[in-house]
């Protein structure tokens, strides 16, 4: 089986970096994606890790390390768009499995 | 647009009663994926499909079925609905059985009252 960690709420300043938390446990690993999600819509993919090492895409960059089973989403320069949910989901073998998301807010 | 389809995206039923969700993959995409999302909780992956073969199943009801048929399109049917079925269900494709994101669509909102 697996286990996907990730924090309730996180809450930042406009303008500000948060970085999201996530640690897995799982029995093989295609590789963590984040994906962002906002409410009662469908999520959309941000980023793909299955190498360790960090990933940067704009204003969004996401790290790995398999030996610890732990990712990180790191979100830079925050608009008041990013507020919403972030889910981290580990792959192995055929099964894509999502973390509850990590909520978050971005304060004027 | 992701590219993936589902219908319908609203549907009100009673107690105990049936429903089909429907989603068409990406073109090209050979595998599906259903999830299920209640109120202000993650994503519970149900069971995919590879080319009309299921491949992974997680944690779906006995009560729920789902099918992909040679044109690729998936069906998800509910039966004796209960009241936690209330959910958003999404469906999402993807282009290989291993590897590469998941494409999502829009989700079917089913209301059990």
């Amino acid at each position: 089986g697996q286990n996907i960690d990730q924090p309730t709420e996180m809450t930042a300043t406009e303008g500000a970096i948060v970085q999201i938390n996530c640690t897995y446990q799982t029995s093989g690993f295609n590789g963590l994606f984040w994906y962002q999600q906002h409410a009662g819509e469908a999520p959309t993919f941000l980023s793909y890790n299955v190498l360790d090492g960090l990933e940067e895409k704009g204003r969004f960059s996401s790290f790995l390390s398999r030996s610890k089973g732990y990712s990180y989403l790191l979100l830079k320069e925050l608009q008041m768009k990013d507020s919403a949910s972030y889910l981290c989901a580990v792959a192995n073998d055929y099964k894509l499995s999502f973390g509850a998301g990590t909520t978050v807010t971005v304060r004027a | 647009d992701s590219g993936v389809t589902q219908t319908p995206k609203h549907l009100i039923t009673a107690t105990g009663q049936r429903v089909t969700l429907r989603c068409s993959p990406r073109s090209g995409d050979l595998s599906v994926y259903w999830y299920q999302q209640s109120l202000d909780q993650g994503l519970q992956f149900l069971i995919q499909y590879y080319n009309g073969e299921e491949r992974a199943k997680g944690n779906i009801l006995e009560r729920f079925s789902a099918q992909q048929f040679p044109d690729l399109h998936s069906e998800l049917n509910l039966s004796s609905l209960e009241l936690g079925d209330s959910a958003l269900y999404f469906c999402a494709s993807r282009p290989q059985g291993v590897g590469g994101e998941l494409f999502f669509g829009e989700g079917s909102r089913l209301t059990v009252l």
